[in-house]
């Protein structure tokens, strides 16, 4: 099972707001709603923020939000804040012995 | 609240043997619904699923290290082991343990430190 497809890096500046995709196949992404993000900081454990697709666990901000459309989920982060800074991560279940795939990961970076 | 720390070797040479324990508190896996799960990050690198353990003993596995891995959980329901066998160099990541309720479409809620373990002659 192959990765699931994002962008190596995304940029924005403070206060603005910025997408990042996560492409796959109608086997995993398209054919679930059991897509989840995950922010690591350097050195630090993934952290969930967004999980079947769209919901936020307690406690993260509702400045991040998810969405789906076919394929490909999208992980929006609005009023970009310096703590944003993180590599982020999409992950889905998949309609096979995989059971499980990330995506290879974004680096965003707040210009 | 859940918490959960890896423990193992970090240094081992190329084709031993390893056994990552992952230690936890806050939950059991005695309790339906509850399973642990292993992700690897090579340095400078994507996350990769490894393996899951469910409470009900049922386990699944990544397809391309399936031959290699075995997961398996105590009696006593706080700790996972991952026993990883011919070990190479490219095995070299942090090892993460974490948390997750429901089935294998269920999210990785709660995530341990990691271990960084080094494949090295």
């Amino acid at each position: 099972q192959s990765a699931l497809t994002q962008p190596a890096s995304v940029s924005g500046s403070p206060g603005r707001s910025i997408t990042i995709s996560c492409t796959g196949t109608s086997s995993d992404v398209g054919g679930y709603d059991y897509l989840s993000w995950y922010q690591q900081h350097p050195g630090r454990a993934p952290k969930l923020i967004i999980y079947d697709v769209s919901k936020r666990p307690s406690g993260v901000s509702n400045r991040f939000s998810g969405s789906k459309s076919g394929n490909t989920a999208s992980l929006t982060i609005s009023g970009l804040q310096a703590e944003d800074e993180a590599d982020y991560y999409c992950s889905s279940y998949v309609s096979s012995l995989t059971d499980v795939v990330f995506g290879g990961g974004t680096k965003l970076t707040v210009l | 609240q859940i918490t959960l720390k890896e423990s193992g070797p970090t240094l081992v040479k190329p084709t031993q043997t390893i056994s990552l324990i992952c230690t936890f508190s806050g939950f059991s896996l005695k309790t339906e619904g509850r399973s642990v799960g292993w992700i690897r990050q090579p340095p400078g690198k994507a996350l990769e699923w490894l393996a899951l353990i469910f409470w009900d003993d049922d386990k699944r596995y990544s397809p391309s290290l399936r031959s290699r891995v075995t997961i398996t959980k105590d009696t006593s329901g706080d700790q996972v082991v991952l026993t990883m066998t011919n070990m190479d160099p490219v095995d070299t990541a942090t090892y993460y343990c974490a948390h997750s309720r429901g089935g294998t479409y269920a999210p990785f809620d709660f995530w341990g430190q990691g271990i960084l373990v080094t494949v090295s002659s």
